[in-house]
């Protein structure tokens, strides 16, 4: 059985940094492009963040792009999201999601984790 | 980068009811159009792929269709089950997903 597993959300301040986490099981990990999206409360879903199979493609929603970082670690199973310079309109729930490609260029998230919140407030 | 709009944002609709979603993207984006489903405190549930396959398990009163830059997903008759927030996400560059349609009881 696939399952993902969000951990590291908290209460920080504005300017302040985050690791977030996705322990991964159930399938061959290092075959899977990983994303990060993220929900703030009431709202819509947002794209943040994806890494490739082996960590050599990311690619980030410009909302994000110079403060957050996303990583993995194919020995232990894992993605991170590290996320920077925090600004109120981070808090969200975050999830992390794997990729399924399909034909030669199609891609949806065939599963989600549970996700974690990080709530930015002073 | 390409935007997604949806219409409309939200519904109220009886139980046996045909119900129709429509999504656009700023730009064509082929077929590369995915449809979710998300109720309260749950993560998204994939539903259809590629505008119109449906995904494993889910039930055939939803359907979807539509290619280019206008697409539309059908639950031909509404159960008690599908009440929820419904979204499409473009996967054409990079991932955009729509703002969302609430489906709720009327």
């Amino acid at each position: 059985e696939v399952q993902l597993v969000e951990s590291g959300g908290v209460v920080v301040q504005p300017g302040g940094s985050l690791r977030l986490s996705c322990a991964a099981s159930g399938f061959t990990f290092d075959d899977y492009t990983m994303h990060w999206v993220r929900q703030a409360p009431g709202k819509g879903l947002e794209w943040v963040s994806l890494i490739s199979w082996d960590g050599g493609s990311t690619y980030y929603a410009d909302s994000v792009k110079g403060r957050f970082t996303i990583s993995r670690d194919n020995s232990k199973n894992s993605l991170y999201l590290q996320m920077n310079s925090l600004r109120t309109e981070d808090t969200a729930l975050y999830y992390c999601a794997k990729e399924y490609k399909y034909l030669d260029s199609g891609y949806y998230f065939d599963y989600w984790g549970q996700g974690t919140l990080v709530t930015v407030s002073s | 980068d390409i935007q997604m709009t949806q219409s409309p944002s939200s519904l109220s609709a009886s139980v046996g009811d045909r119900v129709t979603i429509t999504c656009r993207a700023s730009q064509s984006i082929s077929s590369y159009l995915n449809w979710y489903q998300q109720k309260p405190g749950k993560a998204p549930k994939l539903l259809i792929y590629a505008a119109s396959s449906l995904q494993s398990g889910v039930p055939s009163r939803f359907s979807g269709s539509g290619s280019g830059t206008d697409f539309t997903l059908t639950i031909s008759s509404l159960q008690p089950e599908d009440f929820a927030t419904y979204y499409c996400q473009q996967s054409y560059t990079p991932f955009t997903f729509g703002p969302g349609t609430k489906v709720d009881i009327k």
